[in-house]
């Protein structure tokens, strides 16, 4: 199957920092990639769709300007919280598309998220 | 308003016993996504279904279409713990330009 990384898997930062995390496909190129937040014990909530080469755009609710996303190459997909505070602390997952006669979503395997 | 509905919401049964969990949408997909999903980890791809009537078979795991391509269902034959996870559906729209994810069904197999 596909492979998605992220980067890095857990990240502990202070209040009023910026953390950026990495999401790749290995083996594929991906025009859109998305951003989920899940809190524990609940499904994925879609953040935003990042699309190769334009804007990314966000679910209804989540703070552009907060979340920042930049999707530079079709391999390479960033997501930065800027000046995070400890209700950011969350598990951040990437997934990315691959077309190969279907689509398909293939995920990362997370980011774990600790503001202090 | 939830577009994919899944049930039940949470499932605990004894290893060895079968189950079926069910993903329902009043909307047409092209395609249908199952995930399992286990705690710490991102969600990892089962199978995709196409065809309206399809049925996949993955060792112990059956996947069915509905014939409208609105519905889905996951059967899991003689359980194990190792099966234990949240199973995820997803529909494609727009040929895989977006997905819908449905709640989640969290299920403990007890040894």
């Amino acid at each position: 199957g596909a492979v998605v990384s992220q980067h890095p898997s857990r990240v502990i930062c202070k209040s009023g920092t910026s953390v950026k995390i990495e999401c790749r496909s290995l083996d594929f190129q991906a025009t859109t990639m998305f951003w989920y937040r899940q809190f524990p014990k609940q499904s994925l909530m879609l953040m935003a769709t990042s699309n190769e080469g334009s804007k990314a755009t966000y679910e209804q609710g989540v703070e552009k300007d907060k979340f920042l996303i930049n999707h530079a190459s079709l391999t390479l997909s960033t997501l930065t919280v800027t000046s995070a505070h400890p209700e950011d602390s969350s598990f951040y997952i990437c997934s990315a598309t691959r077309f190969q006669g279907l689509a398909s979503l293939f995920f990362g395997p997370g980011t774990r998220l600790t503001v202090l | 308003t939830q577009l994919l509905e899944q049930s039940p919401q949470f499932l605990s049964i004894q290893e060895g016993e079968n189950l079926t969990v069910y993903c329902n949408s009043s909307s047409v997909f092209s395609s249908l996504q199952w995930y399992r999903q286990e705690p710490g980890e991102g969600p990892v791809l089962l199978v995709t279904v196409v065809t309206g009537g399809e049925v996949k078979k993955l060792k112990r795991l059956t996947f069915q279409f509905g014939d409208a391509r609105k519905d889905s269902s996951l059967h899991i034959t003689a359980a194990q713990p190792g099966d234990t996870g949240l199973y995820l559906c997803a529909g494609a729209r727009n040929y895989g330009q977006n997905f819908v994810f449905g709640p989640g069904t969290r299920l403990s197999v007890l040894p």
